[in-house]
């Protein structure tokens, strides 16, 4: 099974609605790292969480570490389409900045 | 945050060719990473660059399929070696501070190979 989950795999919400991603991890991480991806290209940083029960926020982006830190949630409120993409996280288990990523989340935001 | 720029940006290459990507950083940077992003799938770590010595790479990668140069502290190439279609991919390296502990990612080379 995987070691990083994220859910859900897709979703479509409504401009001006709030939307939460989630990201389970099976293992304690050191770190947990949120980007978002367009279509084909790189990776845009958003957050880095690394003690346990941290939060974030960025613009109308709030990132979460739960205090087990195996567990994270990364929420937009009220969306716009420029909030559109593909959402991935990253677990780095050892402190080495080695990532492993989860599937990604692709959002959908229409207008 | 780091500017990092990749060479090429995208290339269509043969089977059997090589291609070297080449990755710059804007910076003095310590960890370099480079990554693959297979057709619709997320990001896999193929090995880290280090500085002056042999880059360490994951399970399931091997130096003589995918050498790694990384003469100073600012840029690295990755060789894609013996190319596949199997090796169609978006390839990124990535950087990181030991400070503050942000990593940023390249744009990226999308490499075809027919």
């Amino acid at each position: 099974s995987q070691e990083l989950e994220q859910s859900p795999q897709s979703l479509i919400v409504q401009e001006g609605k709030n939307l939460t991603i989630n990201c389970t991890s099976s293992k304690t991480l050191y770190g947990l790292y949120w980007y978002k991806q367009k279509y084909g290209e790189g990776l845009i940083f958003l957050m880095m969480l690394q003690k346990g029960g941290e939060e974030k926020s960025h613009e109308k982006i709030t990132a979460k570490l739960d205090e087990k830190k195996q567990q994270s949630s990364l929420h937009i409120t009220a969306s716009q389409p420029s909030h559109a993409g593909i959402y991935l996280c990253g677990a780095d288990y050892r402190g080495d900045y080695k990532l492993s990523f989860g599937a990604g989340t692709t959002v959908t935001v229409r207008a | 945050s780091a500017v990092i720029s990749q060479k090429p940006s995208r290339d269509i290459c043969q089977r059997g060719t090589s291609l070297t990507i080449q990755c710059q950083v804007d910076s003095q940077v310590t960890m370099m990473f480079w990554y693959r992003q297979q057709p619709g799938q997320s990001l896999t770590l193929i090995a880290t660059a280090n500085q002056g010595s042999e880059a360490t790479y994951e399970s399931g990668f091997v130096i003589d399929k995918f050498p790694i140069s990384r003469p100073n502290l600012t840029f690295s190439t990755l060789t894609v070696s013996n190319m596949s279609p199997e090796d169609s991919s978006i390839y990124l390296c990535s950087v990181a501070r030991l400070a503050g502990g942000e990593q940023f990612f390249g744009p990226g080379t999308r490499l075809t190979v027919l």
